[in-house]
């Protein structure tokens, strides 16, 4: 069975600090797909990003950022000068290729970026 | 606009009543589901459905049912609702059946049974 844990509960910054939300992931497939969703504290679920366990590329959207690396099971995500606005519970989930696969996610991390 | 809409966003009640969550999208998605999140562990699935007349238990589907009966809804069905199912509630779809896809999920309904 899958598993994406997510070690941190909380991390608090203070606004243009740099912070990275780590993510570690467990699955025996070697087909898979990893996501990111932010939850402002209006409660919606934003999707973020996807990424294949093909694709080691690391993104960059605008402040946003993803190292994914396989050897580590890591899927880490960096916000550069955060802003207040990026406040939020962030959570990282792993899909299988199946058919009837679901989202398994991790804790959630939440962020407090203050002035 | 592209939506997944659920009804009612925020639910009181009391343990025995019966109720239902409404869930209806209007992107045509053949795969629909049910997940709820708790603190401390995140988000878990419900229930799932890959298509009309078509669904199975996800991970927590004790004391919860569904039914299919056209594509665009999926409704979930608290028979006798406990304080444990106290959480809030989210319904997803996405395009087929792959995980490749990337869901899509309601606002979420927040449920409190006393």
């Amino acid at each position: 069975a899958q598993k994406v844990t997510q070690a941190q509960t909380e991390i608090s910054v203070v606004e243009k600090e740099d912070v990275t939300l780590d993510c570690v992931y467990e699955t025996r497939d070697t087909t898979y797909y990893l996501f990111w969703y932010k939850q402002p504290p209006s409660g919606e679920l934003v999707f973020l990003i996807r990424r294949n366990s093909f694709d080691e590329q690391n993104e960059i959207s605008g402040r946003y950022s993803w190292n994914f690396q396989k050897s580590t099971s890591s899927f880490n995500f960096t916000i550069t000068a955060s802003q207040v606005v990026d406040s939020a519970v962030y959570f990282c989930a792993l899909s299988l290729a199946g058919t009837a696969s679901k989202l398994t996610f991790g804790t959630g991390t939440r962020l407090q970026v203050t002035l | 606009e592209a939506q997944v809409t659920q009804n009612p966003r925020y639910l009181i009640t009391v343990t025995g009543k019966k109720l239902t969550v409404t869930c209806s999208q209007n992107m045509n998605h053949e795969y629909m589901s049910w997940y709820r999140q708790d603190p401390g562990l995140g988000l878990r699935q419900i229930y799932y459905s890959m298509n009309v007349e078509v669904t199975d238990k996800g991970d927590v589907p004790e004391g919860y049912k569904v039914s299919r009966k056209e594509k665009r809804n999926f409704p979930l069905i608290l028979e006798s609702p406990s304080p444990n199912q106290t959480s809030l509630y989210f319904c997803a779809s996405r395009l087929g059946q792959g995980g490749y896809n990337e869901q899509f999920f309601g606002p979420g309904t927040r449920l409190t049974v006393l």
